[in-house]
């Protein structure tokens, strides 16, 4: 069975431009969830989705944004890009919408700001 | 405001031996707690969740307890090897009342001495 799949691996954009992340969650997964990860602030929750819907969000400006499509995969933006925006940026699915279905994680998007 | 946190921040051992990892967290009002181990320049990969109604989990070597009251879990591996060489993480989930939310400490990285 295929794991969470993170596209791209890596990525440098400039400050000021906006950037696209996709996440495929393992197959029959339906909940996905994204997160920051950086050396100063360690990783954080960034939102939640189920079913198309968001579900939580975490404590980021408006600038992060995220849905989620009919057959699971999400996407994540980030406008207006920031040096500080540099990051891994991980995704995880669950099987359902209980919160205690164990969460697989992705390898991640290193993002990069220049 | 939740806190998670995870001391101490490095751990060096040699092979063989039993160690354990801890876990606190400043509100005993959670969902339920996971472990994860991260290795270098991948995703997280899930090891145990503990529901908030539990007092432990095992997997294998691996043997995670929780204590609400105090705040506090800890995560004992047994008959340690080299390949549990790793960051290890713990994450809370809050509860729904709270826009349920998932705080992770800033992990204990573990080194094995062969």
């Amino acid at each position: 069975k295929a794991g969470v799949t993170q596209t791209p691996r890596y990525l440098i954009k400039t400050r000021g431009q906006q950037v696209t992340l996709s996440c495929s969650p393992i197959s029959g997964h339906r909940s996905v969830s994204w997160y920051q990860q950086t050396p100063g602030q360690g990783l954080q929750f960034l939102f939640e989705y189920f079913s198309e819907t968001q579900r939580n969000k975490g404590n980021f400006p408006g600038r992060f944004s995220g849905r989620q499509f009919s057959n699971s995969r999400s996407e994540m933006n980030v406008s207006t890009l920031e040096l500080g925006d540099s990051a891994l940026y991980l995704c995880a699915s669950s099987l359902d919408s209980s919160y205690n279905s164990p969460l697989h994680f992705g390898n991640g998007t290193r993002l990069t700001v220049t | 405001k939740q806190e998670v946190t995870q001391i101490p921040a490095a751990l060096s051992v040699p092979e063989g031996e039993n160690l354990v990892l801890n876990c606190s967290f400043t509100d005993s009002a959670i969902y339920n707690l996971q472990w994860f181990r991260q290795d270098p320049g991948k995703g997280l990969t899930s090891l145990l969740l503990i529901q908030s109604s539990q007092r432990e989990q095992t997997s294998g070597r691996l043997n995670a307890s929780l204590d609400k009251s105090s705040g506090r879990s800890t995560l004992y591996i047994a008959a340690s090897q080299p390949g549990d060489s790793a960051t290890y993480l713990c994450a809370v989930r809050t509860p729904y009342s709270s826009a349920s939310k998932i705080i992770f400490g800033s992990g204990t990285r573990l080194s094995i001495r062969p």
